[in-house]
């Protein structure tokens, strides 16, 4: 089974609609992450959780929530999607204290907003 | 904050010839240089990282070098294969653990067989 896993791997919606993207891990970390891909943009950190209680925006938060509902999960909200939204996004997550800042990265959730 | 710049954005290689991807980075107080392969249909995955402390590491045929005077950095690819083939990105941050990764933009590389 994967380690970090998203869903729904591929969305289709309209604007203006509600959307939310899951992230579950099973590796024990403590840190989780999301982020989006744009072609030719590379990975924009939109918010980033060191612990349950702990929520941080990024580079680009704007027209997004978070929430932390255990330290197993990251959902990532879309309250109002509108179409400069369709990307890429990924859930990443590392552990605090092994010396090691490598990022464990999901599949990916592939979201159109039409 | 933060800045990092990578070149080239595309890259095609004839397959055993060597590849070479470089990044320069604007915060003097990073320390943390990771490198990321994203394969068709994947997320990143870490293929070599670097702290400031080393000016050069290596993995078989993997390589990353370091100038902190510059503030650049490359990742060097030896012998290359098909299965090279793949998006890489750079990334910097001051590796506390407390602040980010900054993500260059990409770099996809074609090795030609």
């Amino acid at each position: 089974d994967a380690d970090v896993t998203q869903t729904p791997r591929n969305r289709i919606t309209k604007t203006g609609k509600r959307i939310m993207l899951e992230c579950s891990q099973t590796k024990g970390h403590d840190r989780m992450y999301w982020y989006r891909q744009d072609p030719g943009l590379g990975l924009q950190l939109i918010y980033y959780s060191f612990d349950v209680k702990d929520i941080n925006k990024g580079e680009i938060s704007d027209g997004y929530s978070v929430s932390r509902q255990a330290q197993a999960k990251f959902s990532l909200s879309l309250e109002s999607a509108i179409p400069n939204q369709t990307a890429l996004y990924f859930c990443a997550t590392s552990e605090t204290g092994t010396g090691s800042d490598e990022q464990f990265f999901g599949p990916g959730t592939r979201l159109t907003v039409l | 904050g933060e800045n990092v710049e990578q070149h080239p954005s595309t890259l095609s290689v004839q397959e055993g010839d060597s590849a070479v991807i470089k990044c320069t980075y604007s915060d003097s107080a990073s320390n943390y240089f990771p490198w990321y392969k994203q394969e068709l249909g994947k997320g990143p995955q870490l293929i070599i990282d670097i702290r400031s402390n080393v000016g050069e590491k290596k993995d078989q045929r993997i390589a990353v070098t370091l100038n902190k005077t510059a503030k650049h950095f490359s990742l060097h690819i030896t012998e290359t294969q098909p299965e090279d083939s793949a998006v890489y990105f750079c990334a910097a941050s001051r590796g506390t653990g407390n602040t980010p990764l900054v993500f260059g933009k990409g770099t996809r590389l074609s090795v030609i067989a």
